[in-house]
């Protein structure tokens, strides 16, 4: 199947701070990419929807200034939390689909601490 | 997006035993998604199912397209160790941008 990785892995950053989450197709072109966020001992919840060269579409809830996403190639898509708090800790994880029902490939992950 | 109903919410079986669970919906979905997901890792999938009344196979995983759109169930025979994890549920339609939408998840322990 497809790979999609993630990087960083692991991030731990100061309350305040922002980190940047990176997602990647490694050998197919991605023209939607989403993003979840998954609390401890909890389901996926979808964050926003992410289309090649448009703006991303946010769940209800989910604030667009804080969770900045940009989806600028067909390979990559950016997630950055901004002035990152403890309550935003979790796990993010992406996923890549070539567009309409094909199938999603979910990227690892990235584990979020915020001190 | 809506959450799905998944039960059971936990499974402690011993090894060899069949597992079942299942994921019930309030909307139609066009597309079934069963995932395993391992501690710090993103889901896998296992079975994807695309038509109501479609009833796939994938090595000892059985899963099941309901006939209203609005259910699914995932069997597992003849369980091994190795089948410890979450599994999830997922629905998928056009009117979400095919986004998934997820169950709450399975936790399956499996003894030797």
């Amino acid at each position: 199947g497809a790979v999609v990785s993630q990087h960083p892995s692991r991030v731990i950053c100061k309350s305040g701070t922002s980190v940047k989450i990176e997602c990647r197709s490694l050998d197919f072109q991605a023209t939607t990419m989403f993003w979840y966020r998954q609390f401890p001992k909890q389901s996926l919840m979808l964050m926003a929807t992410s289309n090649e060269g448009s703006k991303a579409t946010y769940e209800q809830g989910v604030e667009k200034d804080k969770f900045l996403i940009n989806h600028a190639s067909l390979t990559l898509s950016t997630l950055t939390v901004t002035s990152a708090h403890p309550e935003d800790s979790s796990f993010y994880i992406c996923s890549a689909g070539s567009g309409g029902s094909d199938t999603q490939y979910f990227g690892p992950g990235t584990r979020l601490t915020v001190l | 997006g809506q959450q799905l109903n998944q039960s059971p919410q936990s499974m402690f079986i011993q090894e060899g035993e069949d597992v079942s669970m299942n994921c019930t919906s309030s909307s139609i979905f066009n597309t079934w998604l069963w995932y395993k997901q391992d501690p710090g890792e993103g889901p896998v999938l296992l079975i994807a199912l695309y038509k109501a009344g479609e009833l796939t196979s994938n090595g000892r995983l059985t899963a099941q397209f309901g006939i209203t759109r609005k259910d699914s169930f995932l069997n597992i025979s003849a369980s091994i160790p190795s089948d410890v994890g979450i599994y999830f549920c997922a629905g998928q339609s056009p009117n979400s941008g095919y986004a998934l939408n997820f169950g709450k998840g399975t936790s399956l322990l499996v003894t030797p």
